[in-house]
């Protein structure tokens, strides 16, 4: 059975940074482009990174660009997403997402940015 | 960024009925390798978003034969032949071929 399960989230202040970690089982990780995905409370999705199946490239919404780093290890089968200068736009529930047309999700971890 | 529209926001259905949603995109989805990266998105009340079809009107495993996917090029539609009261939710459509990934801003169907 395939499963996703995101961890990594929570409370953080603007300016803060947090990592958020998506563990990964029942495929063959290292086959899969892998995507972060994010829903602000109450709004639609949005795609947040990408990286490609040996993590060599990588891609990104513009406004996350220079703050979000998007990583993974095919020997843990993890997926990462490392978030620093956090604001307060970036409160969302963030889904890991399997393949670059998304056709797995996790259940997502909420992070909320505020004073 | 490709735009993608979706018509309409809110889509109240009688159940056994059938539905329609429109996807519009600012730009071509055909990709340079042939293929159209359209997908449509299922999200249920409190749930994460379940992929339901891909590449225009391929449907992912386990959904039922009443969801179909049409259209080319610049304009897509996602149909439900039948309505159940398990349809009820959002549904996102989102472009594959073009960096940075885009999504609809989705149609909540909902049962009259």
């Amino acid at each position: 059975e395939v499963q996703l399960v995101e961890s990594g989230g929570g409370l953080v202040q603007p300016g803060g940074s947090l990592r958020l970690s998506c563990a990964a089982s029942g495929f063959t990780f290292s086959s899969y482009r892998m995507n972060w995905v994010r829903q602000a409370p109450g709004k639609g999705l949005e795609w947040v990174a990408n990286v490609i199946q040996n993590g060599s490239e990588k891609y990104y919404m513009d406004s996350v660009k220079g703050r979000f780093t998007i990583s993974r290890d095919n020997a843990k089968n993890s997926l990462y997403l490392q978030m620093n200068s956090l604001r307060t736009e970036d409160t969302a529930v963030y889904y890991c997402c399997r393949g670059s047309s998304s056709s797995f999700w996790g259940q997502g971890t909420m992070v909320t940015v505020s004073s | 960024d490709v735009v993608m529209t979706q018509s309409p926001l809110s889509l109240p259905v009688t159940l056994g009925q059938p539905a329609s949603i429109s996807c519009r995109s600012s730009q071509s989805l055909v990709h340079s390798d042939g293929n159209t990266y359209l997908n449509w998105f299922q999200q249920r009340p409190g749930q994460p978003p379940r992929r339901l079809i891909y590449k225009i009107s391929n449907r992912d495993s386990g959904v039922p034969d009443r969801f179909s996917g049409s259209g080319s090029g610049t304009d897509f539609t996602l149909k439900i032949s039948r309505v159940e009261a398990e349809d009820v939710g959002v549904y996102y459509c989102m472009q594959g071929t073009h960096w940075p990934l885009t999504f609809g801003g989705g149609t909540k169907v909902e049962i009259k």
